[in-house]
């Protein structure tokens, strides 16, 4: 069965580094997210993307965060200098229409020191 | 912006005990619901959807949900549990003019044997 895959499972990092967090979204779907959960909260929205370029995001994602599709397969989420409150878990999920079911990857933890 | 609630942050029930867990959003046109479940240290699985049609939806695991319009909610049931339910749950709530997801902030089951 087709899965959403993301690199590194754990990523540390020091503040005011950059990161980039990896996904693989399933192979058919045209429509890539990426959410964010913070430890004991909910998970929240950041950005969603179709057809190369940004759909919609939230007041979460800004000048800070980008995200990518550099080839055919790949989705990427970077951070430009993470501050300590970006630590969490970063989820990426993919859906074959706009509003239907969107299928998430394991995750990524990221904890910035 | 659309406000899920999850009433329940946990919810403790012996094993073979039938489960409620509950789920309110705010009143939109048209919503899609889906609840998902998050085990240890794994991304969230998709457990069941509503889209339209038939109020009452059954998904994986012998969950089912109740979507009702009057009440905004979308309960999710299971008559009797067993120890491999325990997890953390999240509602769901697609609006149909966007594509993010709005989460819950979850309910942790927890069975007890």
């Amino acid at each position: 069965e087709p899965e959403v895959t993301q690199t590194p499972s754990h990523q540390v990092t020091q503040m005011g580094q950059e990161v980039i967090l990896r996904c693989v979204p399933i192979s058919n779907h045209l429509y890539f997210y990426w959410y964010r959960q913070i430890l004991g909260q909910k998970v929240e929205f950041l950005v969603s993307f179709y057809n190369n370029e940004i759909s919609e995001k939230s007041e979460i994602f800004d000048d800070q965060f980008s995200v990518e599709r550099p080839d055919g397969s790949n989705f990427t989420l970077k951070i430009r200098s993470t501050k300590l409150e970006d630590s969490a878990m970063y989820f990426c999920a993919s859906s074959t229409l706009a509003w239907s079911e969107q299928f998430f990857g394991p995750g990524t933890r990221l904890t910035v020191l | 912006a659309q406000s899920v609630t999850q009433l329940d942050s946990q919810v403790p029930v012996f094993e073979e005990a039938p489960v409620e867990l509950r789920c309110n959003y705010s009143s939109s046109v048209s919503v899609y619901l889906f609840w998902y479940v998050q085990y240890p240290n794994q991304g969230l699985q998709l457990l069941l959807k509503y889209l339209s049609g038939s109020t009452l939806v059954k998904g994986i695991n012998g969950f089912e949900a109740e979507f009702n319009k009057s009440q905004t909610s979308f309960h999710l049931r299971k008559p009797s549990v067993h120890i491999s339910d325990t997890a953390e749950y999240f509602c769901a709530v697609s609006e149909g003019t966007g594509n993010q997801f709005y989460f819950g902030t979850g309910t942790s089951l927890t069975v007890i044997p």
